[in-house]
């Protein structure tokens, strides 16, 4: 499978404990997001990046959540000390950047990790 | 107020019905508007993609764009059980990073 994947998919964690999220993109996209998503909401844009380059980073994501992408290609989402307010599910999404050969810039997303804050 | 907005539903039709969804946003600087379909406990995936206004049909799906209503729409004919699902509009600016904003998803439930 080629599609996006993401790691784990479930996570249960007391309050206060530290969790980290992988993602792996589709390998020719340089474009890969983070989004959260509550019961009942639609996605929110946390951050993004351009290879390793991390390009946005929306004010959601407070000093408690960091995101990287060492070498452009898997990335991590790490969230500090977490509290119950983070419980979500968490969705990657990678794309080719705009007017990529053949692409839309269009977004394909992960099955998403779901967070369950205690 | 959201800078989109989507009626959560849940709309249930019977099955063979034509399902309408719609979307009304905020700022006229959206360009690509897309529709995706999102499976309980599964991630969105791309139905339909329109850039700027006008219609565009693929299959039993027909994405309709009226910039200057600030409104999007989404019809499925023949509605199947198997469409029974969270539908999610979303719109990004031009140059932006492709960064997507979504409404909050219109929960369609069709009855066989």
């Amino acid at each position: 499978d080629t599609g996006v994947s993401q790691d784990p998919r479930h996570k249960i964690t007391k309050r206060g404990q530290n969790v980290t999220f992988r993602c792996d993109p589709i390998s020719e996209h340089n474009r890969l997001y983070w989004y959260r998503q509550t019961l009942g909401q639609g996605p929110e844009f946390l951050t993004y990046f351009q290879n390793e380059a991390q390009l946005e980073k929306s004010r959601l994501l407070s000093d408690r959540f960091s995101a990287e992408r060492p070498k452009g290609s898997f990335s991590t989402l790490e969230i500090q000390r977490t509290e119950q307010g983070d419980s979500a599910m968490y969705l990657c999404a990678s794309s080719l950047g705009l007017a990529g050969v053949g692409g839309t810039g269009e977004l394909f997303f992960g099955e998403g990790s779901r967070l369950t804050v205690l | 107020q959201k800078e989109v907005e989507q009626d959560p539903g849940p709309l249930s039709v019977p099955e063979g019905a034509i399902v309408s969804l719609n979307c009304t946003y905020s700022n006229s600087a959206f360009q690509y508007f897309m529709w995706y379909r999102q499976y309980s406990r599964k991630g969105p995936e791309l139905l339909m993609y329109t850039y700027s206004s006008g219609n565009k049909e693929d299959g039993r799906f027909t994405a309709q764009v009226d910039k200057s209503s600030k409104y999007i729409s989404l019809f499925i004919r023949d509605s199947q059980p198997s469409d029974s699902a969270t539908y999610l509009c979303a719109m990004r600016f031009k140059a932006a990073g492709n960064k997507l904003t979504f409404g909050g998803g219109t929960r369609v439930l069709v009855k066989p």
